[in-house]
């Protein structure tokens, strides 16, 4: 089935230890999202690629940075992780900005002790 | 002024019955869409049901259903029969492009279905 797959499921790490977040997607959408949610909250944006292109929200950290080396497969880097960066990551593909539904993935579950 | 407006943080219902989750935006624009997304506890977010403003029918999937007032920006999910498997956080979303056509989450409704 097409679908949005998130790796690993759940990462634990260590304050200020870098970590990568992958996420995959078989449905050939042309954007991809990374959300990161604290817990009972909505949502929140930090950044999403329109193919190539890189688009970062105005508050998203420095700390935080995104790659995207093909169509299908996006990362979400954390340089130097500190305590409140603890939260669920959801990344979300849609095939347009316009228009556009978005599907999520299941989230990577990062605690940083 | 909040976006999206959800006033209900928690609700209750007992199995099959039927339960109106609210939800309120604000907009200038004439087109627009409009989401529920479920969030079960620890799982995936998944859509429930999508609404363009330009519709004048209200959309409806299975047991879901919305009433659109697009003159009240008004956006409310109706779940009928209510299943335990219906328990999950409710965000109502809001996608238009003076909003740079990115998803506008509300608080979210946590909904809690009783057997």
């Amino acid at each position: 089935d097409a679908m949005v797959i998130q790796n690993p499921r759940y990462q634990v790490t260590q304050f200020g230890k870098p970590v990568t977040l992958s996420c995959s997607q078989t449905l050939n959408h042309n954007v991809m999202y990374w959300y990161q949610q604290k817990s009972s909250q909505a949502p929140k944006l930090l950044f999403h690629y329109y193919d190539k292109d890189f688009n970062n929200e105005a508050d998203t950290p420095d700390n935080f940075q995104s790659r995207r080396p093909n169509t299908s497969f996006c990362f979400l880097d954390i340089r130097s992780p500190g305590l409140g960066d603890t939260a669920m990551y959801l990344c979300a593909t849609s095939r347009e900005r316009v228009e556009n539904t978005q599907y999520f993935g299941p989230g990577t579950r990062l605690t940083v002790l | 002024a909040q976006t999206v407006t959800q006033s209900q943080p928690e609700m209750s219902v007992q199995e099959a019955e039927t339960v109106t989750l609210s939800c309120t935006y604000d907009t200038s624009e004439s087109n627009y869409y409009l989401f529920w997304y479920k969030q079960p506890p620890s799982r995936q977010m998944i859509l429930v049901i999508r609404q363009e403003a330009y519709k004048q029918q209200n959309a409806t999937e299975n047991r879901f259903s919305v009433n659109f007032q697009k003159a009240a920006k008004s956006f409310s999910l109706k779940i009928s029969d209510s299943q335990l498997g219906d328990t999950a956080m409710y965000f109502c979303a809001f996608l238009a492009m003076e909003y740079g056509n990115k998803l506008v989450f509300g608080a979210g409704t946590i909904l809690r279905v009783k057997s």
